[in-house]
């Protein structure tokens, strides 16, 4: 059964940085995608891109260009999300999800478990 | 703002159909494949429906999609407590180069 576990939640002020993992098994990594998608309290689902687990290309959404990097290690099969310059309105569950994106193909399959990320002075 | 559109609530009595649609657009819904999330309260998303009307393995078949030009829907028969939840459609846009989610629908059993 295909796993994603997040790491744990983080507390930072504005101006910080967080960097959230998501380590997955139970499949082969290097064949799929890696995605990552935001929760705001009481909000809907937002995305923030993704990663090739074979090629290591990302595509990140528009707004987050320039404060967002999204990486992969193959050899422990992990996935990492770092924000920069976070304000209060990146407080959010953050979560990964084993991504298809290939073919005109575009969903999540599986998801971790979500991360809660807030962002106060 | 989300591109995609849905009813922010729909409700129906145990046992009953109930439907869930999704408004987009040419470069979303009218060119892509659609998917659909559930989302119990407190857990992460769920995988529903993919590629319009596909149930992954251990979907009940009482969950359904379709789509129709730039709209889709997601149709819940024979509705259980179990369903009560946050439902999301959504789908790559060409334009914005991104995936985007549906602005959500919450589904209560009376």
């Amino acid at each position: 059964q295909v796993q994603l576990v997040q790491s744990g939640a983080e507390v930072k002020k504005p101006g910080a940085s967080v960097k959230v993992s998501c380590k997955a098994s139970d499949y082969t990594f290097s064949r799929s995608s890696i995605g990552w998608v935001r929760q705001a309290p009481g909000q809907g689902l937002e995305w923030m891109g993704w990663i090739s687990g074979y090629t290591g290309n990302t595509n990140y959404e528009q707004k987050l260009q320039g404060r967002v990097t999204m990486t992969t290690d193959t050899s422990t099969s992990t996935a990492y999300m770092e924000l920069r310059s976070l304000r209060s309105d990146d407080t959010a569950v953050y979560y990964c999800g084993r991504a298809i994106a290939a073919s005109g193909l575009y969903y999540f399959d599986y998801w971790g478990q979500g991360t809660l990320v807030t962002v106060s002075s | 703002q989300s591109v995609l559109t849905q009813p922010p609530s729909a409700s129906g009595t145990p046992g009953q159909r109930v439907t869930i649609s999704c408004s987009g657009s040419s470069s979303n819904i009218g060119s892509n494949t659609v998917n659909w999330y559930q989302q119990l309260p407190g857990a992460a998303p769920k995988l529903l429906i993919y590629s319009n009307n596909q149930r992954p393995s251990g979907v009940p078949d009482r969950f359904s999609g379709s789509k129709s030009g730039t709209s889709a829907s997601l149709a819940i028969s024979g509705l259980q407590s179990e369903d009560e939840a946050d439902y999301y459609c959504a789908a790559w846009d060409d334009s914005l180069n991104a995936y985007v989610f549906g602005t959500g629908t919450k589904v209560t059993v009376l």
